[in-house]
């Protein structure tokens, strides 16, 4: 069953326009979010990350918003670059420090120049 | 970029062998975790490890073994690979005071035939 949803495997954007990737979660105990990029053939790269004691996180063009009530994130990317296009992963822990991260199944961003 | 490096970075291997994967860090974090990435469930813990020779279960660890005789080196061990352990593997460190965040490895594609 999946905790973390990411319900739109595809996003495309123009160069210079905000990206805006979605993600819900079921679990109540979550808090703590986190993004990570992945580009193809490498890791998935840390972006960004906010606490439940927040409900928004800004780290240049990209910031995090938090909706705990209704159990959504979302991660503005403005402006978008091409050097934006990868896959966007949604991920969520029950406790700070814990070590198991739950993730999402991921967002395909194509940013058009 | 943190240092991991994993390996190989692709391998096939056929229904019933053993597979071993490598997980090398030079960043001597005390944690390391091993991921599957799959269509449809995006990145799942399979087992971690909080320090040497101390392991732990994840998610799906069900056909999967780990050992962790070094800081810097973290096996995963399929002792006889199935069709359904086809996928992407990734290697993860983090330090002990933010184990939620994560730095991932460069992956390994294993196809079992």
């Amino acid at each position: 069953d999946q905790q973390v949803k990411q319900n739109s495997p595809s996003l495309s954007v123009q160069e210079g326009r905000i990206s805006i990737l979605n993600c819900d979660y079921t679990n109540s105990m979550f808090d703590y979010f986190l993004w990570y990029k992945k580009y193809p053939a490498e890791g998935p790269t840390f972006l960004i990350s906010i606490s439940s004691i927040k409900d928004k996180n800004e780290d240049g063009r990209f910031t995090v918003f938090l909706n705990k009530s209704a159990k959504h994130l979302s991660l503005h990317i403005v402006p978008s670059q091409p050097g934006d296009s990868a896959v966007y992963f949604c991920a969520a822990s029950e406790v700070t420090g814990a070590n198991n991260l739950f993730f999402g199944t991921g967002t395909r961003l194509t940013v058009i120049p | 970029d943190a240092g991991i490096t994993q390996s190989p970075r692709h391998k096939v291997t056929e229904t019933g062998t053993p597979v071993t994967l490598r997980c090398h860090q030079t960043e001597n974090h005390r944690y390391m975790y091993w991921y599957r990435q799959d269509p449809g469930h995006g990145l799942r813990l399979i087992h971690y490890s909080y320090g040497v020779k101390d392991t732990d279960k994840g998610e799906v660890s069900d056909g999967y073994s780990v050992s962790r005789s070094k800081t810097e080196d973290f096996l995963l061990t399929l002792e006889s690979a199935t069709s359904s352990q086809t996928s992407v593997y990734f290697c993860a460190i983090s330090e002990p005071s933010r184990t939620d965040t994560q730095y991932f490895g460069p992956g390994t594609r294993l196809t079992v035939l």
